[in-house]
């Protein structure tokens, strides 16, 4: 099956400092990753949809120069938290889009952000 | 945004019983995926359906794509203490589209 990896895991930060988090296609090449937030509790809030070689997309209400998204190669995406607050502490989850033919996604194992 | 409405929010069985949830939607969905999530984890894919009607299995898992394609169930069998967790539903309009997703439904197993 097609397999995503996030890094890092988990991190802790100092506010006001940015933490950049991967999003690697291990077995199959994603044009389209999608970057997902998500508090306890709660489902999955979709916040940008990263396609390679073009800027993201991102959802009402993200703002993009906060959360920094780039799609350099067909197996890497990364997003960069730029000035982080407490607030943005929470669970952060990427997707690949599965190779053309099937509409399916597939995440990463998440990584835990908290901004102390 | 918008969601699907998943039911129930939350159950609790016995090890052995069979669960059953469901997603609605007062539109139509082509592709309806469940999903599961450990505490701590990703969502990890269990079941992807692609044809209204159409009834896929996953060892002890079944789901359905309703025939309206408005909505779509799962079935687990014979549950076990390791299917603790959260199962979401998540439904495609369109090809290329954006995932919808359900809120979730908590399964706890008491052995």
């Amino acid at each position: 099956g097609a397999v995503v990896s996030q890094h890092p895991s988990r991190v802790i930060c100092k506010s006001g400092t940015s933490v950049k988090i991967e999003c690697r296609s291990l077995d199959f090449q994603a044009t389209t990753m999608f970057w997902y937030r998500q508090f306890p509790k709660q489902s999955l809030m979709l916040m940008a949809t990263s396609n390679e070689g073009s800027k993201a997309t991102y959802e009402q209400g993200v703002e993009k120069d906060k959360f920094l998204i780039n799609h350099a190669s067909l197996t890497l995406s990364t997003l960069t938290v730029t000035s982080a607050h407490p607030e943005d502490s929470s669970f952060y989850i990427c997707s690949a889009r599965a190779p053309s033919g099937q509409e399916t996604q597939y995440f990463g194992p998440g990584t835990r952000l908290l901004v102390l | 945004g918008q969601q699907l409405n998943q039911s129930p929010q939350s159950m609790f069985i016995q090890e052995g019983e069979d669960v059953s949830m469901n997603c609605t939607s007062s539109s139509i969905f082509n592709t309806w995926l469940w999903y599961k999530q450990d505490p701590g984890e990703g969502p990890v894919l269990l079941i992807a359906l692609y044809k209204a009607g159409e009834l896929t299995s996953n060892g002890r898992l079944t789901a359905q794509f309703g025939i309206t394609r408005k909505d779509s169930f799962l079935n687990i069998s014979a549950s076990i203490p390791s299917d603790v967790g959260i199962y979401f539903c998540a439904g495609l309009r369109n090809q290329g589209g954006k995932l919808i997703f359900g809120q979730g439904t908590e399964l706890s197993v008491k052995p």
